[in-house]
């Protein structure tokens, strides 16, 4: 069984362009999380959503970033006109089921430079 | 508001001493504590997790230590090795959103041979 994959696992754009960061949970998986890491901080809660759901974003900023579950395919985390404080590991994360800590499995990430 | 800390951004320990990670943390209404370990270029791993109505909870060579009363959270790693090496963050979950996980900012363990 595969872990959660991420791609691509680097990434970088010109300030002004798109930036679209795919996740493929872990098979059986249905609920998807997001996270963004600065260099040397701690991850921060971005959304979380489940097929076709989006079920808390209160860590989304609110402009130019957004986030899908589709019914089929990856997560896509979206982020339009990067600016340079975009740039960051964006980590997702998988579980089957909610509440429960050790069954949220983290990928590799996406490392994202906005030159 | 949330807040999960952490005392020292750097840990350097000889390699088989015991290890002891720890963080403080401010917010009271949380369910779980939890440690996750990073290595360079990787996705956080779950280590081992604690439920607040917990003060210990023992895994293979971990061992997680909660104190409510000082709101304090340890990690100790027995018999320290080189694959110990990582960045270890503490994390809560609050009662508040139970699917949103409340990361500290990370200690460094670097081992000594």
């Amino acid at each position: 069984n595969a872990g959660v994959m991420q791609n691509p696992r680097h990434l970088v754009r010109r300030r002004g362009q798109e930036a679209r960061l795919r996740c493929s949970p872990m098979k059986g998986h249905s609920h998807v999380y997001w996270y963004r890491q600065l260099p040397e901080e701690g991850l921060k809660f971005m959304v979380y959503l489940q097929k076709e759901n989006i079920i808390d974003e209160s860590g989304m900023p609110k402009e130019r970033f957004s986030a899908e579950f589709p019914k089929e395919g990856p997560s896509i985390l979206r982020i339009q006109q990067v600016v340079r404080g975009d740039s960051a590991a964006y980590f997702c994360a998988s579980s089957p089921r909610p509440d429960v800590p050790d069954t949220q499995y983290f990928g590799p990430g996406t490392r994202l430079t906005v030159l | 508001g949330e807040s999960v800390g952490l005392h020292l951004p750097t840990l350097s320990v000889q390699e088989g001493d015991n290890s002891i990670i720890n963080c403080a943390y401010s917010n009271s209404a949380s369910d779980y504590f939890i440690w996750y370990k990073q290595e360079s270029g990787k996705g956080p791993q779950f280590i081992i997790d604690i439920r607040s109505n917990m003060d210990k909870r023992q895994g293979q060579r971990v061992t997680v230590l909660l104190n409510k009363t000082v709101k304090h959270l340890s990690l100790q790693i027995a018999a320290t090795q080189p694959g110990d090496s990582a960045v270890y963050f503490c994390a809560e979950i609050p009662y508040s959103s139970a699917s949103k996980i409340i990361f500290g900012s990370g200690t460094r363990l670097s081992i000594r041979p």
